[in-house]
């Protein structure tokens, strides 16, 4: 059974700064990897997609490399924001995405103004 | 990127009383799924809805608590049934569309009394 980690669970720091979120799943064989931003009562938005053929994805200050044999993803936000402060998620499918994705418990992450 | 509506947004309901979640997607989405969202916890898949046929269920997960339809392509609901507080949670509706991506709907918070 896939299982995903993140780590950290939390993390706070001040503006400016460039942070990187890490992701681990246990079951190598996915067919990609998906990273989202919660805020507090709302639903899941999307922020970068990542096939299990590539090895990153870029938007705007944010990227992700994803590194499938040793099954870890990270997520780097340049120059941090306070309207960055969320939780963020990663998650993995396999088969084509027709199992649905299973997902880490996130990293609350708090930029401070 | 894919559309999707939920409603209701929120609900409160009285011990073993049933409540059914509408999600709307628009035509670009192939597969829907139904993920539940516990108190201060991540993501967890209940079931893939089936167009015109039954549901595919997760492990812990059953139909007959929650019952789920997909009449055609772009909608689906599902009852949570004979409620108990324990069913409080976010339940949220996903669509995957042709690229790999899942998109999310806002959710619905439930509050069981």
């Amino acid at each position: 059974k896939q299982e995903v980690t993140q780590i950290p669970a939390a993390l706070s720091v001040p503006e400016g700064e460039n942070l990187v979120l890490n992701c681990s799943f246990t079951d190598s064989a996915i067919y990609n990897l998906q990273w989202f931003r919660q805020d507090p009562g709302k639903g899941l938005t999307s922020l970068l997609l990542i096939q299990s053929s590539q090895r990153e994805q870029t938007s705007g200050r944010l990227n992700a490399s994803l590194d499938k044999s040793s099954g870890r993803s990270t997520l780097y936000i340049a120059a941090s924001q306070p309207g960055d402060s969320a939780t963020y998620l990663c998650a993995v499918s396999a088969r084509g995405g027709a199992d649905g994705l299973t997902f880490g418990k996130g990293t609350h992450l708090i930029i401070q103004p | 990127s894919a559309v999707i509506s939920q409603k209701p947004s929120r609900d409160i309901c009285q011990r073993g009383t049933s409540l059914t979640i509408q999600c709307q997607v628009d035509s670009q989405v192939t597969m829907m799924f139904w993920y539940r969202q516990q108190p201060g916890q991540s993501l967890t898949l209940i079931a893939t809805a089936n167009q015109g046929s039954e549901a595919t269920y997760e492990s812990g997960f059953v139909i007959d608590k929650f019952p789920i339809s997909r009449p055609n392509l772009t909608f689906s609901t599902l009852t949570v049934s004979n409620m108990s507080p324990e069913d409080s949670s976010i339940y949220l509706c996903s669509g995957l569309a042709p690229s790999g991506e899942q998109y999310f709907g806002p959710g619905t918070r439930l509050t069981v009394t």
